[in-house]
């Protein structure tokens, strides 16, 4: 059974502070994606990042970045210099390889990020 | 229209009404998903709905009934629901593939049960 845990149910930072949250998962495939997703108030889930098991080269996108270690199973979302655009809810999900065609993803809790000026 | 679109955005039905929700994605895609958020609960799967044959339900009480007419349209009809069914509803399409592809998400109908 896949699994997906969000420690840190809400976490709050000033803005310019880089804020790092985390995910750990646990599966039994060796072939499996990753994603992170952000929720702002209005509801809309935000795709923000797809990441499958053979590849574990860190990855940045402005100022998001995401460190992937299969080691520890581990696939943790840092922001750097957080914005008040930041606060959201975001949620870490997995799926494994889709054989059927579609993906099924198991959602984390998610970490709400409070970022205040 | 762009992305994935729901209406309504905001509901609100008494427990003997019926009502359906729309969800029209504009991707492409061929697979199409409905979930449920509840307040501090995961985001729970529905159904999906792959080539318009639906291929899961995840013990969905009967009184959701999917529909799913072309791969661009899903609708989830809603009657006689209790008040632990508010909730905000969400619709998500991908890629249907032998990978496993990012769902893209509309923005959800926020449904209150009275």
């Amino acid at each position: 059974a896949q699994k997906v845990t969000q420690a840190q149910t809400e976490i709050s930072v000033v803005e310019k502070e880089d804020v790092t949250l985390d995910c750990v998962y646990e599966t039994r495939d060796t072939t499996y994606y990753l994603f992170w997703y952000k929720q702002p108030p209005s509801g809309e889930l935000v795709f923000l990042i797809r990441r499958n098991s053979f590849d574990e080269q860190n990855e940045i996108s402005g100022r998001y970045s995401w460190n992937f270690q299969k080691s520890t199973s581990s696939f943790n979302f840092t922001i750097t210099a957080s914005q008040v655009v930041d606060s959201a809810v975001y949620f870490c999900a997995l799926s494994e390889a889709g054989y059927s065609g579609y993906s099924t993803l198991t959602f984390g809790k998610g970490t709400m990020l409070l970022v205040s000026p | 229209e762009t992305g994935v679109t729901q209406t309504p955005r905001h509901l609100v039905m008494g427990m003997t009404n019926k009502k359906s929700l729309k969800c029209e994605q504009h991707l492409g895609h061929n697979a199409m998903y409905w979930y449920k958020q509840s307040a501090k609960k995961p985001l729970e799967l529905m159904f999906v709905y792959n080539f318009k044959e639906q291929t899961e339900n995840n013990s969905v009480p009967s009184r959701f009934s999917p529909e799913c007419p072309n791969s661009s349209h899903l609708f989830l009809h809603l009657h006689t629901l209790q008040p632990e069914d508010s909730a905000l509803y969400l619709c998500a399409s991908s890629v249907s593939s032998g990978y496993s592809y990012e769902q893209y998400f509309g923005p959800g109908t926020r449904l209150t049960v009275t």
